[in-house]
């Protein structure tokens, strides 16, 4: 499984952009790159995944780039209900998720 | 998507007993997944349970220490055996989606606390 870096905290304040990033330099060719968030006494729930193009969908947007070393999740305005733990998880498209460290993130008012 | 559901939602329990949690999927699902959240943790795999076979345990995990049910395609039970303080953890079922993503959806966990 590819290794993964994320910065352990983030702040941003309520209806901001937030862009967390995510080191996964040891990535494979065919590694999809997965991002799940784990919000307060709750279990992971899914967020986005892409493989070489950017991706956008109704919770977020992937930005990946070109050499595929490195991943953004964007959330385009940050609201109260998005702080959580967010995992960035380069995975072969099997189905083990190997957890890192993840990337806390508060927002304030 | 699916819907998972976990029993009990939370324990505690005495150093040296036994507890079978429970998991709950809304749909057939071939592959569930049991993870540990040690406190202040992430999480980790401890086992993939398809139905009509014997569980994949990932590396440090063992079936005497937590043996696994799936008795259909939409229950499974972990039972964690002997425990001692160091099992205090949440442990988490989760199942692979169907749809075009394959997401993987989570149970809220079950907090377990060994006393």
């Amino acid at each position: 499984d590819a290794k993964t870096t994320q910065p352990n905290s983030m702040e941003s304040n309520e209806e901001e952009p937030v862009h967390l990033p995510c080191n996964h330099s040891t990535i494979s060719g065919t590694d999809y790159i997965h991002w799940y968030r784990q919000l307060p006494s709750q279990g992971p729930e899914y967020v986005i995944h892409g493989l070489t193009s950017n991706v956008n969908n109704r919770m977020a947007s992937l930005a990946i780039a070109e050499d595929r070393k490195s991943s953004t999740l964007i959330l385009h305005r940050a609201t109260l209900r998005d702080a959580a733990v967010y995992y960035c998880i380069p995975t072969g498209g099997g189905n083990k998720l190997t957890f890192g460290t993840g990337t806390q993130l508060k927002v304030e008012l | 998507s699916a819907v998972i559901s976990q029993k009990p939602s939370r324990d505690i329990c005495q150093r040296g007993t036994s507890l079978t949690i429970q998991c709950q999927v809304d749909s057939q699902v071939t592959m569930m997944f049991w993870y540990r959240q040690q406190p202040g943790q992430s999480l980790t795999l401890i086992a993939t349970a398809n139905q009509g076979s014997e569980a994949t345990y990932e590396s440090g995990f063992v079936i005497d220490k937590f043996p696994i049910s799936r008795p259909n395609l939409t229950f499974s039970t972990l039972t964690v055996s002997n425990m001692s303080p160091e099992d205090s953890s949440i442990y988490l079922c989760s199942v692979r989606g169907t749809g075009a993503y394959n997401e993987q959806f989570f149970g809220p966990g079950t907090r377990l606390t060994v006393l």
